[in-house]
């Protein structure tokens, strides 16, 4: 089975500064890897996937994250955040090929951005 | 494009009392919806898989009897927390998959149940 480790369940930041959230994951299998933000009280919105090609994958609201296979990471990254940044990110997995497209979740990384 | 919906986005219900809630794909067809339940601060843990017209799987330690869940269109899923007590008070996601779309699930904004 597969697994998903976010090493850090808070991230503070300043405005207009650089972050980095990290995203670690196990499997026996090949992947499919995906970032989810999620603000307050609502349901989680696709940030950017990865399924094959280009390592480096951008995504929106000027989010990016790199597929590192050897290290078995997927950590997102924005070189300037805002205040609007300010939520829950979610790491996920899911198996590539096949019919089974269950996601599993990692714990979600809350990104505080102070001004 | 690819919204989803939830209804309602909150629900206050007193024990023993059942709950439904309704999933809707507001501008595609979803063959496969998914069922998520979220604690406070804690991630999304899948209860079961959605597929239109047939029995929907859960996973293991969600209880089927508790948690009915009917996908009787392309476009509508529902889940029903029947007998409700207060330590099923959490906040229900759903997601539907895209055909044609690798692995993608967009997600509904959610209902916060509260049993009293």
């Amino acid at each position: 089975a597969q697994s998903v480790t976010q090493l850090d369940s808070q991230v503070p930041v300043f405005e207009e500064a650089p972050v980095e959230l990290r995203c670690n994951y196990s499997s026996s299998v090949s992947v499919y890897l995906f970032w989810y933000v999620q603000y307050p009280n609502q349901g989680l919105q696709l940030l950017l996937k990865y399924l094959s090609g280009s390592t480096l994958v951008k995504g929106i609201n000027g989010f990016e994250a790199e597929f590192n296979k050897s290290q078995t990471s997927f950590h997102l990254r924005k070189p300037s955040v805002h205040i609007s940044d300010t939520a829950e990110y979610f790491c996920a997995v899911s198996l590539s090929g096949g019919s089974n497209y269950k996601l599993t979740f990692g714990k979600g990384t809350l990104l505080t951005v102070n001004p | 494009g690819a919204v989803v919906s939830q209804h309602p986005s909150w629900v206050i219900c007193k024990s023993g009392t059942s709950v439904k809630i309704e999933c809707r794909s507001l501008d595609f067809q979803a063959t496969t919806m998914f069922w998520y339940r979220q604690f406070p601060k804690q991630s999304l843990m899948l209860m079961a898989t959605s597929n239109e017209g047939s029995k929907a799987t859960y996973e293991q330690g969600v209880e089927k009897d508790k948690f009915l869940i009917n996908h009787a269109s392309l476009t509508l899923s529902t889940l029903t927390v029947t007998s409700a007590h207060p330590e099923d008070s959490s906040f229900y996601i759903c997601s539907a998959r895209v055909g044609g779309q690798v692995n993608t699930q967009y997600f509904g904004p959610g209902t916060r149940l509260t049993v009293l």
